[in-house]
Parts: structure tokens; C-alpha cells; sequence
């Protein structure tokens, strides 16, 4: 298996504007998390799926974000307007609950809102 | 007071010494305890994880877990230059779902 795909690796935009980053979890896996790190408040847990149905989206920071999981195969996460402050790197994984819950994470996606 | 933190470090030490990596967290009905290794601009990896008080060994690895004390460690013997990287504590509060809270980390350097 390739693993979590996330895409794009990089995205650059400027305030406003609205950005999608895309997550194609492992195959099998029935769980899927969003994750988003920066310096200062490290990993931080935005939403996760279980069969593709949102578990809990507590961590989501406001309104402007939003995570969708339309198949098993895949999931978005869309900030619309995006803002200077969001710019971090954003973390896709998925965890198959009957093997131990280890944690499998994509790439990410390195954002940045000027 | 974060839920789990550690010491970002970073932490020096020589190669083939041992490293101690430390964590505290605040809930005390965490259930389980993770160590994750994050290289830089990589995502994080699973390194060792621990359910119950004690120690447990995996090669070069050993997680200590003390629950009265609310403190995870993670040491590294013999430590190696490959072994520099971010090491993240990850706690999980609710039994059955994988819900980690992670700590900001401790950063490693070995030197040769």
C-alpha cells in the first residue's frame, strides 16, 4: 500500500481565498484524522472520521473550516476564507481500529496565507 | 496547564549514550501513552507505545509509564546521529477511540 496521500504538498495563498486539501487514507483503514501542527501549539486534532461518518469535530477552529468524507477513500478539508493564521501544516491519518490504533500519517500539506 | 507536555528542548547528547525523553500529562483517567518520532519536515512515526505502569522494551527503546505520578518517558540507549529528530507524547483519554492529545515535543540532537 502507498500509504495516506495527501495533496497538495504545498500551498501557497493569499487571504480570502478559499483552499482544499485532499487525503486518501489507507485502504481498509475505517478511521480518518485531521491534524494541524505549528510551532506553538504542536499536533492539534481538527476532526475524525469513523466510516466516513465526523466523530467529533470539537477541534475544528471556527466556521471557516469545514471536512468532508464522501467514500472510504477519501476526505477534504476546506478553509473558506482562509486567513493569515491558518497557515501551519496539515496532517492526514488513518488508523484501522482492530490492529492497535496506530496512527498512519500522510505527507501533509505545508500551508501558507499571506 | 497544556494536557501533556514535555520539554522542547532540544536535548544534546553524545552518540551511544542514553537519551531521556520526558512527558507529563494532566487527566488522570488517560488510558493510553504513545511516542511518535517526527524528522523534520516528515510527518510523525510510531515508535513505542505503553497501556499499563512499568517499563516496555524494544530494542534500543524503552517507554516507562507511571500513572500515580501522571509521567511518561521515553529512553534511548546507545543513541545514534539517525536518532536526532522531534520526539512527540501522545496521550489517549478515551478508552476505544483513538482520540491522541499530543505534546508539543522534544527535540534530539547526537552528536557523533
Amino acid at each position: 500500500d502507498a500509504g495516506v496521500i495527501q495533496s497538495p504538498r504545498h500551498e501557497v495563498t493569499e487571504m480570502g481565498q478559499e483552499v482544499t486539501l485532499r487525503c486518501k487514507p489507507i485502504s481498509g483503514h475505517d478511521y480518518l484524522f485531521w491534524y494541524r501542527q505549528t510551532m506553538m501549539r504542536g499536533l492539534e486534532l481538527l476532526i475524525y472520521f469513523n466510516n466516513n461518518v465526523p466523530i467529533d469535530d470539537s477541534g475544528m477552529p471556527e466556521d471557516r473550516f469545514s471536512a468532508k468524507m464522501p467514500n472510504a477513500s477519501f476526505s477534504t478539508l476546506k478553509i473558506q476564507p482562509s486567513e493569515p493564521r491558518d497557515s501551519a501544516v496539515y496532517f492526514c491519518a488513518s488508523s484501522l481500529s482492530s490492529e492497535g490504533w496506530q496512527l498512519f500519517f500522510g505527507s501533509g500539506t505545508q500551508l501558507s496565507v499571506l | 496547564q497544556k494536557e501533556v507536555e514535555q520539554n522542547s528542548g532540544p536535548l544534546s547528547v553524545p552518540e551511544g549514550a542514553i537519551a531521556s525523553l520526558n512527558c507529563t500529562y494532566s487527566d488522570r483517567g488517560s488510558q493510553s501513552f504513545f511516542w511518535y518520532r517526527q524528522y523534520s519536515g516528515k510527518s510523525p512515526e510510531l515508535i513505542m507505545s505503553i497501556y499499563s505502569n512499568g517499563d516496555k522494551e524494544d530494542g534500543r527503546f524503552t517507554a516507562q509509564l507511571n500513572k500515580a505520578s501522571q509521567y511518561v518517558s521515553l529512553l534511548i540507549r546507545d543513541s545514534q546521529p539517525s536518532d536526532s529528530a522531534t520526539y512527540l507524547c501522545a496521550v489517549n483519554r478515551e478508552t476505544g477511540f483513538q482520540k491522541l492529545v499530543f505534546g508539543t515535543g522534544t527535540r534530539l540532537l547526537v552528536s557523533p
